[in-house]
């Protein structure tokens, strides 16, 4: 059973224009959230995360919000560039529950057309 | 700050051997977490260690176990290898749970193959 989904293997857009990545999960226990990027042969890398309290995080070109009764969190990159062109996992953990692992989805690959 | 660092790159090794891989957290933290990411499929959780306590594992056999050493810094073995353990591992730490900084940072992984 898949907590964290994201449908959606792939993605290509415009430089210069809005990307935005879809997740969503299925165990109401989840209260933290991540997206992380990550380039071939290279572990992840943490870009932006999400307590529960909140619907919105931003850091620079990066957006994270989300909606809890829809369980349903989306990362906005704007505006998108070429290096942005990753594969993009999002992650949740209970952290209220004792900090369980991060649970991950399988990833969406990003392509940024210049 | 050196980040996390994972050893070997790449591993090879046949069926039924043991293979060990070494992971060292970013200094400070106590946190090391292991993944399995094998072809086609996301990051699957093997386990967690905390303070050299083993905190949680993920649904893998019991042929794959660690630890943690009083450094922090942590082993995964795999013992019994089967060809589907093919997969890059990663290593990743992070600060004390509870702290209200807990993103995970990762390594580059090491490479298994299994022949």
């Amino acid at each position: 059973d898949q907590q964290v989904k994201q449908n959606s293997p792939s993605l290509s857009v415009q430089e210069g224009r809005i990307s935005i990545l879809n997740c969503d999960y299925t165990n109401s226990m989840f209260d933290y959230f991540l997206w992380y990027k990550k380039y071939p042969a290279e572990g992840p890398t943490f870009l932006i995360s999400i307590s529960s309290i909140k619907d919105k995080n931003e850091d620079g070109r990066f957006t994270v919000f989300l909606n809890k009764s829809a369980k349903h969190l989306s990362l906005h990159i704007v505006p998108s560039q070429p290096g942005d062109s990753a594969v993009y996992f999002c992650a949740a953990s209970a952290v209220l529950s004792g900090n369980t692992p991060l649970v991950f989805g399988k990833g969406t690959r990003l392509s940024v057309i210049a | 700050e050196a980040g996390v660092t994972q050893s070997p790159t790449h591993l090879i090794k046949t069926r039924g051997q043991q293979a060990t891989l070494r992971c060292s957290p970013i200094s400070g933290h106590t946190s090391v977490y292991w993944y399995q990411q094998a072809l086609g499929l996301g990051l699957q959780f093997l386990l967690w260690y905390d303070e050299g306590e083993e905190r949680n594992r993920g649904n893998f056999p019991p042929r794959f176990s660690g630890r943690q050493f009083p450094n922090y810094s942590s082993e995964l073995n795999v013992n019994a290898l089967e060809l589907e353990d093919s997969a890059l591992y990663l290593c990743a730490s992070s600060l004390l749970p509870g702290s209200t900084i807990y993103e995970q940072y990762f390594g580059p992984g090491t490479r298994l193959t299994v022949t």
